[in-house]
């Protein structure tokens, strides 16, 4: 089925770096969603995106909904310990299938001190 | 104050056996979804009800069957379990506000689910 290519699929920092992941598609997605999973938790939203070029903050995160609305990307800015985790970005067409979230394969990350 | 829960959060079962994991939200959302997140941590869609009526089945063996009392629970049954299908499920549950505005998925804490 339809998936999209997140990247990259881990990432090792120092404190204080800042940090950018991405995800892609063939397809055209109308929304896209950015989800963090800690360890033995669920994912939690961080960021939705609904307008193509819509560029969205969230405290240190900030995420952007790409132009042709094939992509979008994810940046933590000034990273600390508790950043630590898998970042999933999430998609969804519209019409019929809209209720339908299509997942990349998550970014795990990972935050030296 | 839990907004989606699931029982039980481990799960731990010989092959061949029949296992139920229980869902429920307390959010007021129309629709639920159950997940699955395998080793590799990929999240796949299994199965999603809105107002208790079927609106996503995915390829899933029929040994899986979700079941919807009401729109705050959605159970999962799983018949003659097998290896292959330990991994951890996730609950979640949404709302269509208006036509194009969602609240968007609210997942539970997930059930590790170990067959031996």
């Amino acid at each position: 089925g339809q998936q999209l290519n997140q990247s990259p699929q881990s990432m090792f920092i120092q404190e204080g770096e800042d940090v950018s992941m991405n995800c892609t598609s063939s397809s055209i997605f109308n929304t896209w969603l950015w989800y963090k999973q800690d360890p033995g938790e669920g994912p939690v939203l961080l960021i939705a995106l609904y307008k193509a070029g819509e560029l969205t903050s969230n405290g240190r995160l900030t995420a952007q909904f790409g132009i042709t609305r094939k992509d979008s990307f994810l940046n933590i800015s000034a990273s600390i310990p508790s950043d630590v985790g898998i970042y999933f970005c999430a998609g969804r067409k519209s019409g019929g299938s809209n209720y339908k979230l299509t997942f990349g394969k998550g970014t795990l990350l990972t935050v030296n001190p | 104050d839990t907004a989606v829960s699931q029982t039980p959060k481990y799960l731990v079962t010989q092959m061949g056996n029949d296992k139920s994991i229980k869902c429920e939200q307390n959010l007021g959302h129309d629709t639920m979804y159950w997940y699955k997140q395998d080793s590799k941590k990929f999240l796949k869609i299994m199965f999603s009800y809105n107002n208790k009526e079927l609106i996503i089945n995915e390829t899933v063996p029929n040994r899986f069957s979700p079941k919807s009392p009401d729109k705050a629970h959605l159970n999962l049954h799983i018949n003659s379990l097998e290896l292959g299908d330990s991994a951890v499920y996730f609950c979640a549950s949404s709302q269509v506000v208006q036509r194009g505005s969602y609240n968007e998925q609210f997942f539970g804490p997930g059930t590790r689910l170990t067959v031996l």
